[in-house]
């Protein structure tokens, strides 16, 4: 069953619009969160993260917003640009036995960003 | 660039070779992953290494055997490999231990082919 789930396999924003993409998970142990970019014939990219004690974390263009009651969050991409298009994931993270974390990954949303 | 390097970008080989994949990172990582990611699909963790030592092994068939020489160096030795092993195989490294919630980076991954 998928802990993290992105129910949106695709996105097509016009550029210098908003890209919101989102990320549900049912883990109420999860308590860190992260954005990974890939784009093909490459290996993901760290884009941003958030604890679970935040709500909102802001680097430049990316925001990730968390709701912990809904058990979702978003990434907004404003302004959104060509360079953009690509698969975002969300995954997850919770504290497990032996101090251990294991990512939990999203199936992905494929990103395109139209001139 | 990415700064995590995989060698070899692309490999097909037999189900009777014996083949390796090289990982090698310079950042002072202290934890060093591998990931197979099937076409469409989030990436998934077989292998991670803390401060060399093996801690997680996510009940990875024996055809698959790592090796971590030293703090900078990850290896995946391949042998006796089935067609389905065929999938890119991406090498991460963080900062600090899993636990500490630090980002994994990414290689770009080897193309494995297996005929």
């Amino acid at each position: 069953d998928q802990q993290v789930k992105q129910n949106s396999p695709s996105l097509s924003v016009q550029e210098g619009r908003i890209s919101i993409l989102n990320c549900d998970y049912t883990n109420s142990m999860f308590d860190y969160f992260l954005w990974y970019k890939k784009y093909p014939a490459e290996g993901p990219t760290f884009l941003i993260s958030i604890s679970s004690i935040k709500d909102k974390n802001e680097d430049g263009r990316f925001t990730v917003f968390l709701n912990k009651s809904a058990k979702h969050l978003s990434l907004h991409i404003v302004p959104s640009q060509p360079g953009d298009s690509a698969v975002y994931f969300c995954a997850a993270s919770a504290r497990e036995a032996g101090n251990n974390r294991k990512l939990i990954w999203g199936l992905g949303t494929s990103l395109a960003v139209n001139p | 660039d990415t700064e995590v390097t995989q060698t070899p970008k692309h490999l097909v080989m037999g189900m009777t070779n014996k083949k390796s994949l090289k990982c090698e990172q310079h950042m002072g990582h202290r934890a060093m992953y591998w990931y197979k990611q099937k076409a469409k699909k989030p990436p998934e963790l077989m292998f991670v290494y803390s401060y060399e030592k093996l801690s997680i092994n996510e009940s990875v068939p024996s055809r698959f055997s790592p090796e971590c020489p030293n703090s900078s160096l990850l290896n995946l030795h391949l042998h006796a490999l089935q067609p389905e092993d065929s999938a890119l195989y991406l090498c991460a490294s963080s900062s600090t231990t899993p636990a500490d919630n630090s980002p994994l980076h990414f290689g770009n991954g080897t193309r494995l082919t297996v005929t």
